[in-house]
């Protein structure tokens, strides 16, 4: 069975800090990788995914993450974070071929002081 | 907003009673998903449907669970005889597939939270 580790429950960071949340799946067959953002009061928000390809993935606002597949690692970064960062991440994988269903991780709940 | 939309925001029941929350897709969207969330935790999935067909069904959805999409959009998702444990956010996500457009993430809604008395 699929599961998905973050490492980091609470992260407090002040802003310009750099950023860097871990993630970890069990699968050892083929997956896409997804980061998800929830803000305060809103619902999940595709931050980023993998597929194939260029493991180094840009996504929105700044972030980007890298799969380094030997570590089934996803981690997730951002050289200089934000106020508005303050959010809840969550990692996901799905396994391909045939697999719909995400599984996620507990989620990081990051909070960016001013 | 054309996003995925879910009724109601909130549900407060009395354990026993049954619920039934509701997800409108994005339109051209031919899959659905159901996933539960406690606090502390990541969505958990609980079933997904492709047009009207139900496709997975997790373990986690037991009898007293039912999940329909009777015309191939809107979804309803059925709780009967509510227990506390069954006290959640329960959130819809809708994604896109066909043969042109493989690996298309899912994008989800507000969610409903259900808190049972």
């Amino acid at each position: 069975a699929q599961s998905v580790s973050q490492h980091n429950h609470h992260v407090i960071l002040s802003e310009a800090a750099s950023l860097e949340l871990g993630c970890n799946y069990s699968y050892g067959g083929t997956v896409n990788l997804f980061w998800y953002v929830q803000y305060p009061g809103q619902h999940l928000q595709l931050l980023l995914k993998y597929f194939s390809g260029d493991p180094l993935v840009k996504g929105i606002k700044g972030f980007e993450a890298e799969f380094i597949k030997s570590k089934f690692s996803f981690n997730l970064r951002k050289p200089s974070v934000q106020w508005s960062d303050t959010a809840e991440y969550f990692c996901a994988v799905n396994a391909r071929p045939g697999f719909q269903k995400l599984v996620f991780g507990t989620g990081t709940r990051l909070l960016v002081s001013p | 907003d054309t996003g995925v939309s879910q009724d109601p925001r909130h549900k407060i029941t009395k354990r026993g009673q049954n619920v039934t929350f509701r997800c409108d897709p994005i339109s051209e969207h031919n899959r659905l998903y159901w996933y539960r969330q406690t606090l502390g935790q990541g969505p958990e999935f609980l079933t997904y449907f492709q047009n009207e067909a139900q496709l997975e069904k997790s373990r986690l959805l037991s009898d007293r669970f039912s999940a329909e999409r009777p015309k191939g959009s809107f979804s309803t998702l059925e709780i009967q005889r509510t227990e506390q444990g069954d006290s959640a956010m329960y959130l819809c996500a809708s994604s896109l597939s066909n043969r042109g457009t493989s690996n298309q993430p899912q994008h989800f809604g507000d969610g409903t939270r259900l808190s049972i008395l």
